[in-house]
């Protein structure tokens, strides 16, 4: 499995974007990137995953890079509540993946 | 809503009493995991099961004891942990074990070992 590497903390204004960088440069054909919260007391939330197109649904959007060597999570508009921990994952086998260590964001107001 | 929930929330115990942790989902999903997160350290998998099967166990003590009555239902047993088992336990389910469904979690459960 590929391993990814992320800043460890980014702060953000409230309001504004939030880009949040992976970076999986070993990451194989099939391995899909999952994009991962954590927000203190609670378990982890799903947020985003793709394979080599770019995704959006409700929460972000997901930039992969043509080469597939890293990956930005876009909240386009953060808030308060979206200060959490950001975990970049790239799974092949997703029955056994590896979470890291993150990126904590903080969203100031 | 996480459709997945667990309780109790927070737990603690001696390291001589066995105690049980709940896990059920709401989400029709077949396939159910345990997590251990401790502090400072990234999630560690503990457990599979898949249609109620287990398929994974990553080299776990014995002291912990897995149960999967059914897709919905996962119960962790614990007897005579030791301090540095105490951790968040979280569990989470996912439509099957396959490469492009993502898992869900529940809030866990905070355990200290006293």
């Amino acid at each position: 499995d590929a391993k990814t590497t992320q800043p460890p903390s980014m702060d953000c204004a409230e309001g504004r974007a939030a880009n949040l960088p992976c970076n999986h440069s070993t990451i194989s054909g099939n391995e899909y990137v999952y994009w991962y919260r954590q927000i203190h007391s609670q378990g982890p939330q799903y947020i985003i995953h793709g394979l080599k197109n770019n995704e959006t649904n409700e929460m972000a959007s997901l930039i992969i890079t043509e080469d597939r060597k890293s990956s930005t999570l876009i909240l386009p508009h953060a808030t308060l509540r979206d200060t959490a921990v950001y975990y970049c994952i790239a799974r092949y086998n997703f029955n056994k993946f590896y979470f890291g260590s993150g990126t904590k964001l903080n969203v100031k107001p | 809503e996480t459709g997945v929930t667990q309780t109790p929330r927070h737990l603690v115990m001696g390291m001589t009493n066995k105690k049980s942790l709940k896990c059920e989902q709401h989400l029709g999903h077949n396939a159910m995991y345990w997590y251990k997160q401790s502090a400072k350290k990234p999630l560690e998998l503990m457990f599979v099961y898949n249609f109620k099967e287990q398929t994974e166990n990553n080299s776990v003590p014995s002291r912990f004891s897995p149960e999967c009555p059914n897709s919905s239902h996962l119960f962790l047993h614990l007897h005579t942990l030791q301090p540095e088992d105490s951790a968040l336990y979280l569990c989470a389910s996912s439509q099957e074990v396959e490469i492009n469904q993502p898992q869900h979690f529940g809030d866990g459960t905070r355990l200290s070992i006293l």
